[in-house]
C-alpha cells in the first residue's frame, strides 16, 4: 500500500541551527502539507503546497519557515534558525484532491536543545 | 475563525458501543474528517462526510448535520486495541487551497 514516508524519524538540534524535514509523498498525490503536534496537543496546520507552490500557510509558519519541492518526489520543509518552542511533532500528509483523505506520513520528532 | 469541540477524554468497555461527539463552527466547510491516532504515531484516516447523514465502514460509522455543526463518530463491538485519540477534523478550502483543521481529540480508553 503506498504511504508517505518521512526522514529522519528523530532529530535533536541545538538552538539556532537549520533543521530539514525531508518526506517523499504519496507518488500520483498532487496536494501536499505540514503539520505539527506538540507534546499533548492538538495537530495543527503549518502549510499547504500545490502545482509548485504554496497555497496556504498559517500563523505559525513564520519567515523562519520554508518548503520546497526540489525534485519530482521529495517535499521538505526548513527550519531556519530553531527555536525551543520548535519542539514537536512534524508530519507531512499528501491528498490526491481538495477535499479527499490526507495521508500522514510517521511523523519525525524535532527536539530543540 | 475555526472552532472545534470535542469532549477530551472518554472510557467505554470492551464489546460496547461508543459514539464520540464533535462541534464545529468555519467558513469555507468542505468535509469532515475523522482519524485515530495512537500515542506517539501519526493519525490514520477513518472517515469522511462532506453531505448530511451517515457512512458506515465496517465497525465504525460516522455522522454529519452540516445545519448544526454536528459529527460524530460511533464505534462498535469495541476492542482493547481501539484505545486511542479519536480526532475530527474539518476540511476548509477557499483560494485554491485545502486544509485540515483538527481538534484536540478525545482520548478513548476501552476497558475490559
Amino acid at each position: 500500500e503506498p504511504e508517505v514516508t518521512q526522514t529522519p524519524s528523530h532529530q535533536v538540534t541545538q538552538m539556532g541551527q537549520e533543521v530539514i524535514l525531508r518526506c517523499v509523498p504519496i507518488s500520483n498525490h498532487l496536494y501536499f502539507y505540514w503539520y505539527r503536534q506538540i507534546l499533548g496537543q492538538k495537530v495543527e496546520f503549518l502549510v499547504s503546497f500545490y502545482n509548485n507552490e504554496i497555497s496556504e500557510k498559517s500563523e505559525i509558519f513564520d519567515d523562519q519557515f520554508s518548503v520546497e519541492r526540489p525534485d519530482g518526489s521529495n517535499f521538505t520543509l526548513k527550519i531556519r534558525s530553531t527555536k525551543l518552542e520548535d519542539s514537536a511533532m512534524y508530519f507531512c500528509a499528501s491528498s490526491a484532491g481538495d477535499g479527499t483523505e490526507a495521508f500522514f506520513g510517521q511523523g519525525t520528532r524535532l527536539t530543540v536543545v | 475563525g475555526q472552532n472545534i469541540d470535542q469532549p477530551t477524554e472518554m472510557t467505554a468497555t470492551e464489546g460496547a458501543i461508543v459514539q464520540i461527539n464533535c462541534t464545529y463552527q468555519t467558513s469555507g466547510f468542505n468535509g469532515l474528517f475523522w482519524y485515530q491516532q495512537h500515542a506517539g504515531e501519526a493519525p490514520t484516516f477513518l472517515s469522511y462526510n462532506v453531505l448530511d447523514g451517515l457512512e458506515e465502514k465496517g465497525r465504525f460509522s460516522s455522522f454529519l448535520s452540516r445545519s448544526k455543526g454536528y459529527s460524530y463518530l460511533l464505534l462498535k463491538e469495541l476492542q482493547m486495541k481501539d484505545s486511542a485519540s479519536y480526532l475530527c477534523a474539518v476540511g476548509r478550502s477557499g483560494a485554491g487551497s485545502y486544509q485540515l483543521t483538527f481538534g484536540k481529540g478525545t482520548k478513548l480508553s476501552v476497558i475490559p
